[in-house]
This record gives structure tokens, C-alpha cells and sequence, in this order.
């Protein structure tokens, strides 16, 4: 069974930046067919899609963080990456990582806990 | 783009049935059979209970079931239980590779 794990700092400071990993455990990045992504969550709000890498190699991400945000991934450490710069206090958030394509390319079937991101104003 | 249209919350007593609705725009909801739903309990990993609009992965309860008309997704979640009680959200393929969540739907049991 696949197993997503969300890591990296709790704290960055302003204009810094924030660089979480994500360790696939029970699976393969080097398997066709899935994507991964990266979703967030304000505290007391709702989901926001950050981006998403596929087998390709091909990235997309949400066009309102567009210029901000990088996605990568380390197949030879079953691992993918989430870099995003300049961060202010309104990027504070519950980052997930979650993996598509087991059902649907489309719908996330696989997530991690997440991991708390702290900005401080 | 802009987030899906949730309501806020929704509530029901055991037993009762509930429906979510999920309201997008032609670029998105109204465009892709594309929509999956998500139960996320606080402190956890959110769930995939619905994909492709109305499709339930394994495991995942009957008494979820999901529909769409037009711009319009919605989730029914019937025979209500207490360990329903959460957040669910919404999800859609907005072309180019973009995705959009709704803005989610706290769920009671009364």
C-alpha cells in the first residue's frame, strides 16, 4: 500500500524559501501512469491546488502561484519536491502531497498527513 | 480561477440523507466529467469517496453517491452516520493541466 510523507521546516521567515519533500513509500515515482501533487490548506479554510508533476516529467501549477512555485522530483530517492519562493505570512498553511492516476488521472486516491508551515507576519 | 461553490455547512440527524452541492462554470464543473469528492477528518490525510463524477473507489461506502447537471456537482450521503461528520471538498479538472477544489461543506450529525 502506497504511502505519502510530507517533510520539511515548520518555520520560514518572510521573503525566504519554503522547500518541502515528500517520500513515497510502498510505490514507485518511476511507475507510469500516476501524477503527484501538492495541495495546501489555510488555517480555517479550504484546499488549494499548488501544482502537480507527472511521469513526463511535465509540471503544471495553480496560475495564481504560478511564478512562485517549482515542482521536482528524485526518482532514484522515491521523492518529490515542493520549492516555493518569497513566501509572506499568507503562505502559513497545512501542505499536503498526494499522488493521482490509480482510479482516475484526475482524482487524488493517495494522500499524506500533511505537515504544518508557519510564516510568521 | 475561483474556487468551486460550497455551502458552508450542511447537517442531518442519523439515518437522514444529505446532498452537497458543488456549483463551478462552464470552464470548469460544466466542461469535464472530471469531479471527485473528499472527506477530510481534522489531523488526517483527506479521502477520495467519489471520482469521475459519480465512480466509487473500493471500499468506500455506497451510501456515497455522486451526480452532476451542468455547472452543478453534487454529493448525497445517505443513512447518515456519526463518523460522517467532517469536511468534504470538491474537486474538478479546469483544462491545461489545472485543477480547482470547492470550497468545502462541514458536515453535522445532529
Amino acid at each position: 500500500q502506497v504511502q505519502l510523507q510530507e517533510s520539511g521546516p515548520g518555520l520560514v521567515k518572510p521573503s525566504q524559501t519554503l522547500s518541502l519533500t515528500c517520500t513515497v513509500s510502498g510505490g514507485s515515482l518511476s511507475i507510469g501512469g500516476y501524477n503527484w501533487r501538492w495541495i495546501r490548506q489555510h488555517p480555517g479554510e479550504g484546499l488549494e491546488w499548488i501544482g502537480s508533476i507527472y511521469y513526463s516529467g511535465t509540471t503544471a501549477y495553480n496560475p495564481s502561484l504560478k511564478s512562485l512555485v517549482t515542482i521536482t522530483e528524485d526518482r532514484s530517492k522515491n521523492q518529490f519536491y515542493l520549492n516555493l519562493t518569497s513566501v509572506t505570512a499568507a503562505d502559513t498553511a497545512i501542505y499536503f502531497c498526494a499522488r493521482g492516476g490509480f482510479h482516475s488521472p484526475h482524482a487524488l486516491d493517495t494522500w499524506g498527513q500533511g505537515t504544518m508551515v508557519i510564516v510568521p507576519s | 480561477q475561483s474556487a468551486l461553490t460550497q455551502p458552508a455547512s450542511v447537517s442531518g440527524s442519523p439515518g437522514q440523507s444529505i446532498t452537497i452541492s458543488c456549483t463551478g462554470t462552464s470552464r470548469d464543473v460544466g466542461s469535464y466529467g472530471l469531479i471527485s469528492w473528499y472527506q477530510h477528518h481534522p489531523g488526517k490525510g483527506p479521502k477520495l469517496i467519489v471520482y469521475e463524477v459519480s465512480k466509487r473507489p473500493s471500499g468506500v461506502s455506497d451510501r456515497f453517491s455522486g451526480s452532476k447537471s451542468g455547472t452543478t456537482a453534487s454529493l448525497t450521503i445517505s443513512g447518515l452516520q456519526a463518523e460522517d461528520e467532517a469536511d468534504y471538498y470538491c474537486y474538478s479538472y479546469a483544462g491545461s493541466k489545472n485543477y480547482v477544489f470547492g470550497t468545502g461543506t462541514w458536515v453535522s450529525v445532529l
